[in-house]
């Protein structure tokens, strides 16, 4: 009964590929993120829907989109992976848009480049 | 200058001892302030919000001063289980639920 849950945990791939990583939320949340925490532990907002419209896009390549089905899932794609996406991504979720509402991390995904 | 600022410690206290973090925002018009705890290779949890009246929360008490633009966590009669990473975060200036987060202070509780 996980409420957000992330596959894969790890994820090793070369420099090139592609590669996605899933979230899926079960609280009956209307707001999902993405979250990138690098090897020097700074956690860093990527992504934010509401309701799967598109709310929050910081400076993040264009090799990254994420993709919401439905409002319990958000999903990341990368292309042309390079080293420096190697880091542990999040997805979080809370109870609707707006300041006050607390986030709720998954479990996160250890993503490694090669 | 960060816009979430945290002393990364590390903090080493015996049990029992009662330790303060301290948390500095940089953004005066920010609204939601919360505190993650993070055990190693694991999620951020949350372990309180912020208010502007204070909050406690069994051994643990937060405050929120926006004259000085801090937040402090403290923990009174520290367990050996408290030892983690304290992330700070707070939603800047914006409406909606972009948090940003300090580097985070780690907490080693010993024997």
């Amino acid at each position: 009964d996980t409420a957000v849950s992330q596959t894969p945990k790890y994820l090793v791939t070369q420099m090139g590929n592609d590669k996605s990583i899933k979230c899926e939320q079960n609280l009956g949340h209307d707001t999902m993120y993405w979250y990138k925490q690098d090897s020097k532990k700074f956690l860093k907002i990527m992504f934010s829907y509401n309701n799967k419209e598109l709310i929050i896009n910081e400076t993040v390549p264009n090799r990254f989109s994420p993709k919401s089905p439905d409002k319990a899932h958000l999903n990341l794609h990368i292309n042309s992976l390079e080293l420096g996406d190697s880091a542990v991504y999040f997805c979080a979720s809370s109870q609707a848009l707006g300041t006050s509402y607390e986030q709720y991390f998954g479990p996160g995904t250890r993503l490694t480049v090669t | 200058r960060k816009e979430v600022e945290q002393d990364p410690g590390p903090f080493n206290v015996p049990e029992g001892a009662t330790v303060a973090f301290n948390c500095t925002y940089s953004n005066s018009a920010s609204q939601s302030f919360f505190w993650y705890r993070q055990d190693c290779r694991k999620e951020p949890k949350l372990l309180m919000s912020v208010y502007s009246s204070g909050n406690e929360d069994g051994r643990f008490t937060a405050q929120l001063n926006r004259a000085s633009q801090y937040i402090s966590l403290l923990i009174r009669d520290s367990k050996l289980s408290d030892s983690a990473t304290y992330l700070c975060a707070s939603t800047g200036g914006t409406s909606y639920g972009k948090l940003t987060f300090g580097q985070g202070t780690i907490l080693t509780v010993h024997p």
